[in-house]
């Protein structure tokens, strides 16, 4: 299968402070990725879709200006998580549509953010 | 709109015994249909995968078929491993769509 591969797999900042992660398609080209925040023991909650050379579009209840999304090209998104603070600690998940597979979608390995 | 159900866990089985986890869906048109597996502490990773109605995606002794006359696309493995322990999560795409909907998962604990 596609490979999605997310960076930094763990990451503590100070609150305040802002902090990347990013998220790659390592062997194909991805229009659109997607970013999910998950909370323990529960399901996936779908933060934005990131399209290649175009803004975000952010769910409901998603402030934009905190949780910034850039997808620069078509094998890299970022989201940086701006004046970060201990309620944003969580489980940060990105995926890659391979329409290549039939519209299948592949995820990252998720990148462990905690706030101190 | 696009939901997905899945039974409710926890699911406690021991090793070698018969898995049924149940999906059913609803959707508008002929969606794809999928399961993700998440090991504790990691990320999603695709297990099988359905395009059409009948299709049977499997892999690693799990299989799944995609039952359109009852909207269903249940996981099932013939003898469970402690290995296999994670969360199983059913999930859909629409035709021309590229957004997921996820079911809510279901914790699967296979003990020795």
């Amino acid at each position: 299968g596609a490979v999605v591969s997310q960076h930094p797999s763990r990451v503590i900042c100070k609150s305040g402070t802002s902090v990347k992660i990013e998220c790659r398609s390592l062997d194909f080209q991805a229009t659109t990725m997607f970013w999910y925040r998950q909370f323990p023991k529960q399901s996936l909650m779908l933060m934005a879709t990131s399209n290649e050379g175009s803004k975000a579009t952010y769910e409901q209840g998603v402030e934009k200006d905190k949780f910034l999304i850039n997808h620069a090209s078509l094998t890299l998104s970022t989201l940086t998580v701006t004046s970060a603070h201990p309620e944003d600690s969580s489980f940060y998940i990105c995926s890659a549509s391979y329409r290549g597979q039939g519209n299948t979608i592949y995820f990252g390995e998720g990148s462990w953010l905690t706030v101190v | 709109g696009n939901s997905v159900t899945q039974m409710e866990g926890p699911v406690t089985l021991s090793e070698e015994a018969f898995l049924t986890i149940n999906c059913t869906y609803t959707a508008t048109g002929y969606p794809s249909l999928f399961w993700y597996v998440q090991y504790p502490g990691e990320g999603l990773q695709l297990l099988l995968k359905a395009t059409k109605a009948d299709d049977k995606g499997s892999n690693k002794g799990f299989e799944a078929t995609y039952r359109k006359e009852t909207t269903s696309f249940h996981l099932e493995k013939g003898s469970v491993q402690v290995s296999d322990s994670a969360v199983y999560f059913c999930a859909l795409i629409e035709t021309s769509g590229s957004r997921l909907t996820f079911g809510e998962g279901t914790q699967l604990t296979v003990n020795p």
